[in-house]
Parts: C-alpha cells; sequence; structure tokens
C-alpha cells in the first residue's frame, strides 16, 4: 500500500534545532514536498527534493534518501512563528500526491 | 498578484442539496487538485486535472465530481453531500504535476 509517517507532535525551544522525520512508501517517486502550515491558514511550500542529498533554504534544510524512502526537515535557530504544522508530501506517478498527516511543532520560550 | 481563490470560503448545507466550490488560477498552471483535511488524517486528495479536459481520481473520490473546461477553473462538485463530507476542502494548483504546488485559502464545509 501507499503510506507516508512522521510524528504526530515535536516540542523544542527557542533559539533550538528540530528535525522531522518522514518515511514514505508510493508506487511511484517525483519528487518530495515540504509544506508549512498555521492553523486555519493554507499550507505554504518550504522545500523540495528529487535526487538525494540535502537542500538548504536559510534556516530550513531537507534531505532526501530514495532507496531508503526516508526524508527530513531540519529547523535551524527556532523562532515563535514557527510552531506550525509540517507537512510531507509526495509527488507520485500520473499526478498522484499524497500527504503525510503532519507533524505539529510547538515552541516554547 | 499570483494566487488561487476558492468560493465560498464557508459553507453550512444540508443532507442532498447539490453544492459546486469554485476554484480558479491565474497563473496559467496546468496541474490542479482538490483535496480535503480531517483532523488526524491530514490532506487526501480527492481529484486532480493534469490540463484542460483531463481530470483523474485521486485517493477519496466517492461523492465528487470535477470537470476542467478551461485552464483557470476547477470547480468541485458535491451532487448530494453527506454529513462525511463535512471538512476542510483546499484547491491547489501548479505549472505541472511534478512543480510546487500553489494552495488557495480553503473552504470550510459542514453537512447537516
Amino acid at each position: 500500500g501507499q503510506n507516508i509517517d512522521q510524528p504526530t507532535e515535536m516540542t523544542a525551544t527557542e533559539g533550538a534545532i528540530v528535525q522531522i522525520n518522514c518515511t514514505y512508501q508510493t508506487s511511484g517517486f517525483n519528487g518530495l514536498f515540504w509544506y508549512q502550515q498555521h492553523a486555519g491558514e493554507a499550507p505554504t511550500f518550504l522545500s523540495y527534493n528529487v535526487l538525494d542529498g540535502l537542500e538548504e533554504k536559510g534556516r530550513f534544510s531537507s534531505f532526501l534518501s530514495r532507496s531508503k524512502g526516508y526524508s527530513y526537515l531540519l529547523l535551524k535557530e527556532l523562532q515563535m512563528k514557527d510552531s506550525a504544522s509540517y507537512l510531507c508530501a509526495v509527488a507520485g506517478s500520473w499526478g498522484k500526491f499524497q500527504f503525510g498527516a503532519g507533524t505539529q511543532v510547538v515552541v516554547t520560550p | 498578484e499570483a494566487q488561487v481563490t476558492q468560493n465560498p470560503r464557508y459553507l453550512i448545507t444540508v443532507t442532498g442539496k447539490k453544492l459546486t466550490v469554485t476554484c480558479s488560477q491565474n497563473m496559467n498552471h496546468e496541474y490542479m487538485s482538490w483535496y480535503r483535511q480531517d483532523p488526524g488524517l491530514g490532506l487526501r486528495q480527492i481529484y486532480y486535472s493534469m490540463n484542460v479536459e483531463v481530470t483523474d481520481k485521486g485517493d477519496v473520490p466517492e461523492g465528487y465530481k470535477v470537470s476542467r473546461k478551461e485552464k483557470r477553473n476547477f470547480p468541485l462538485i458535491l451532487e448530494s453531500p453527506s454529513p462525511n463530507q463535512t471538512s476542510l476542502y483546499f484547491c491547489a494548483s501548479s505549472l505541472v504535476s511534478e512543480e510546487t504546488q500553489y494552495f488557495g485559502p480553503g473552504t470550510r464545509l459542514l453537512v447537516l
């Protein structure tokens, strides 16, 4: 079957680093996306990986290992505004998209 | 301003009363998709469209219809809504299917 797993919730303090893991099993693979979603709002794009390795964008980095079906999103120098849900999504074959249930990150002072 | 718009943003209706949620994008994107979001389940794809007149089922298509007669519009139709379709609905678009999707603001639907 097709499955995307990520932790339900993570808590970290302001200024710290948090790593959100995502494992996937899908019938096709055309890239892995990370989105951020604040409560009551639409998801917004954070990062994209299609080849193995690390992609860095400011305080956010994302890693992909296609052979292991594994990705992580790294959030550095956490700020209060980073409190949100982080969604892992896989672009499958022929336009299909699958999302994980999301990881709620709580940043404490 | 590049955007995806959805209407209505909020809707309360009764079982069996047909409704349409509109979605429009002004970015000349080929790919459009509808999702529903429910607590603990994340975003689930309902239908998607790779281009005009090309639509396909996602993971949860039952009870929904779509059409793509023009590139910019991708309406979601609930012919006979039921309470289990109460949810938060998002429309999204991207240049092509493998690219970043841009989401509309969401439509919160309550079916009584």
